[in-house]
């Protein structure tokens, strides 16, 4: 069985300053990793995601992961945050891509609230 | 592209009746939708998935009675809350796999039962 767990239920940080969210996953079968970002009452839009090559992944708005497989972390990075990345933020995994055929299932860990301070 | 919609996005709704949910794929097909519950300042929890033209498989624990799920079409899966109670009251979420990139999510469904 597959698992996440997000070290930090919340994480306070001032505007500008630099940011980690943790994630750790447990899986015996090969893994696809994904990071979303829920705002209130909203559902959850994909930030970033691992599927194969590279271990360090990008999203468009300045966030980075890296996946690192000896240590089975997903950790969620930005060098400068902003007022409106205060939001939640969940990692999840899969073993299945997706697909007309995908028959698996997306575990999501128990989420991280960022908040942004001025 | 890969538009998932969910409607209602808002219910009130009085204990003991039903309420619908549905969750539409827009502009691709879905063989295989997820339903998801969320408590307020909690992660998601998968309640089933949703198969089309055949019975949804639902997570341990989750009450296959209670939560009616019906896919009858490739763009379409409702999720019915029967006989609803106070303790019902949550986030209900949809989504799929429309391509080998991950999942898309409905916006969500806040069901309040008082």
């Amino acid at each position: 069985a597959q698992s996440v767990t997000q070290l930090d239920s919340q994480v306070p940080v001032f505007e500008e300053a630099p940011v980690e969210l943790r994630c750790n996953y447990s899986s015996s079968v090969s893994v696809y990793l994904f990071w979303y970002v829920q705002y209130p009452n909203q559902g959850l839009q994909l930030l970033l995601k691992y599927l194969s090559g590279s271990t360090l992944v990008e999203s468009i708005n300045g966030f980075e992961a890296e996946f690192n497989k000896s240590q089975t972390s997903f950790h969620l990075r930005k060098p400068s945050v902003h007022i409106s990345d205060t939001a939640e933020y969940f990692c999840a995994v899969s073993d299945n891509l997706g697909g007309s055929s995908n028959t698996g299932k997306l575990i999501f860990g128990q989420g991280t609230t960022l908040q942004v301070k001025p | 592209g890969a538009v998932v919609s969910q409607h209602p996005s808002r219910v009130i709704c009085k204990s003991g009746t039903s309420v619908k949910i549905e969750c539409r794929s827009l502009d691709f097909q879905a063989t295989t939708m997820f339903w998801y519950r969320q408590f307020p300042k909690q992660s998601l929890m998968l309640m089933a998935t949703s198969n089309e033209g055949s019975k949804a498989t639902y997570e341990q624990g989750v009450e296959k009675d209670k939560f009616l799920i019906n896919h009858a079409s490739l763009t379409l899966s409702t999720l019915t809350v029967t006989s609803a109670h106070p303790e019902d009251s949550s986030f209900y979420i949809c989504s799929a796999a429309p391509r080998t990139y991950g999942y898309t999510f409905g916006s969500g469904t806040r069901l309040t039962v008082v």
